[in-house]
């Protein structure tokens, strides 16, 4: 069956300009994650959703990031502004339900800010 | 927030047992403790799960002592193809508590 999708799977962006990231979890799915990594690093948790709530956005590393979900399915990921530092590869994942399930991960979306 | 400690790296010999502690001292009631695996420009990907004693499935074993504060996951007669990063990850205690860490790089050599 169809495994998590995200979506672009390459973004460049100049310095200062918005950016939304997609994510496409496998259908029945309740749960979502979004992750970001860095180059040579681990994976840093960003948010978590449980349907179309996230019931703690502190993962979020400024407000200049923010995340959706809607009718229980897709989620965008959206940063504002963009930083060099900001530069990553995003992975989203989804699991069953809960936090306990085992979570599929999708390809990452590789995002340079120049 | 139960943050964990894996060794940076590890290299072994094809055929050979392999051995990767994680140590997870603040772990709460309620975590379970994952391990990942990450092959280069790819998502992690599960490879077990467990709550306590010992979880085996086809791919490797899971030992967690009693106390729970920490893990170690055993791959038997590692491959080339077992190369790859391996993320312990414990949670949640709450949902934002899921810590991946910067993992264990296995290189298993010819």
């Amino acid at each position: 069956g169809a495994g998590v999708s995200q979506s672009p799977s390459n973004k460049v962006t100049e310095k200062g300009k918005d950016v939304e990231l997609r994510c496409d979890p496998i259908s029945g799915h309740t749960a979502l994650y979004w992750y970001r990594q860095s180059l040579g690093q681990g994976l840093e948790f960003l948010i978590y959703f449980q349907g179309n709530s996230a019931p703690d956005k502190s993962g979020l590393p400024s407000d200049r990031f923010s995340a959706e979900r809607t009718g229980g399915s897709v989620s965008t990921l959206t940063i504002q502004r963009t930083q060099q530092e900001d530069s990553a590869v995003y992975l989203c994942a989804s699991s069953l339900g809960g936090t306990h399930g085992e979570q599929y991960f999708g390809p990452g979306t590789r995002l340079t800010v120049t | 927030l139960a943050k964990t400690t894996q060794p940076i790296s590890m290299d072994s010999y094809e055929g050979q047992e392999v051995n990767i502690t994680c140590s997870h001292n603040n772990i709460a009631t309620n975590d379970y403790i994952t391990w990942y695996q990450q092959f280069p420009s790819q998502g992690p990907r599960f490879i077990i799960q467990g709550y306590k004693t010992k979880v085996t499935n086809e791919v490797a074993s899971l030992f967690i002592p009693a106390d729970r504060k920490s893990s170690t996951l055993s791959l038997p007669r590692v491959s080339l193809s077992d190369t790859a990063v391996y993320y312990c990850l414990v949670g949640p205690s709450g949902a934002n508590n899921l810590f991946f860490g910067t993992g264990t790089r296995l290189t298993v050599i010819p």
